[in-house]
């Protein structure tokens, strides 16, 4: 089966850096995306990894380790509005889906 | 403004009735999604659409029916063969080029209470 693995909750402090890992087992790989969705709404693209390597855009940063089946999303200068569900999800080659991880729940206290 | 509308935003719904939810997009993708989530759970693949008058079951189509008459419409309809059909719908559309087609961008969804 596909499955992709992400802590259910991260707690962290206003200011801070967090990190919020995501593990992958999956038929096929293109890459690696993550999205975030605050609570009532619909998720928003954030970054793409198709390749291994840290990918900067602002305060975050997603990482990807293929030959790991590994990514995580960086996280810095935390702040409240940055609390929201952090979803990743694989692209895989079975006609372009997504395949989701059920999401990281970020909890920021100030 | 481009973007992806779904309407209802609410909607109720007494068992064993059909309803069907809005999806339009004016963003001139290709390629649009229906997804399912329930409570703190990820997205759930149910149809999903490359090409107008094309469309392909997910993981969890049993109990819904979708169309693609027009590019910029993608209408799903939960039916009364769904055994669950309470949970919040979302739709999405991404352009096909390669190297874009993993930015899905989603409508504000609609949430169906059926009891």
């Amino acid at each position: 089966g596909q499955s992709l693995e992400q802590p259910s909750e991260v707690t962290a402090v206003e200011g801070a850096i967090v990190q919020i890992n995501c593990t992958y087992q999956t038929s096929g790989f293109y890459g690696l995306s993550w999205y975030q969705q605050h609570d009532g709404g619909a998720p928003t693209f954030l970054s793409y990894n198709a390749l291994d390597g840290l990918e900067e855009t602002g305060r975050f940063s997603s990482f990807l380790s293929r030959s790991d089946s590994y990514g995580y999303l960086l996280l810095q200068e935390l702040q409240m509005k940055d609390s929201a569900s952090y979803f990743c999800a694989v692209l895989t080659d079975s006609n372009y889906q997504l395949i989701w991880g059920a999401g990281t729940k970020l909890i920021i206290k100030p | 403004d481009g973007g992806i509308t779904q309407s209802p935003k609410y909607l109720f719904r007494k068992e064993g009735q059909n309803v069907t939810l809005s999806c339009e997009q004016n963003l001139n993708h290709d390629a649009m999604y229906w997804y399912r989530q329930d409570p703190g759970q990820g997205l759930r693949l149910i149809y999903y659409s490359q090409i107008v008058n094309d469309f392909q079951k997910g993981d969890i189509a049993e109990g819904y029916s979708v169309s693609r008459e027009k590019k910029e419409s993608f209408p799903l309809t939960v039916t009364s063969a769904q055994k669950n059909p309470t949970a919040f719908y979302l739709c999405a559309s991404s352009p096909r080029e390669s190297g874009r087609i993993h930015e899905q961008y989603f409508g504000p969804g609609t949430r169906l209470t059926v009891t």
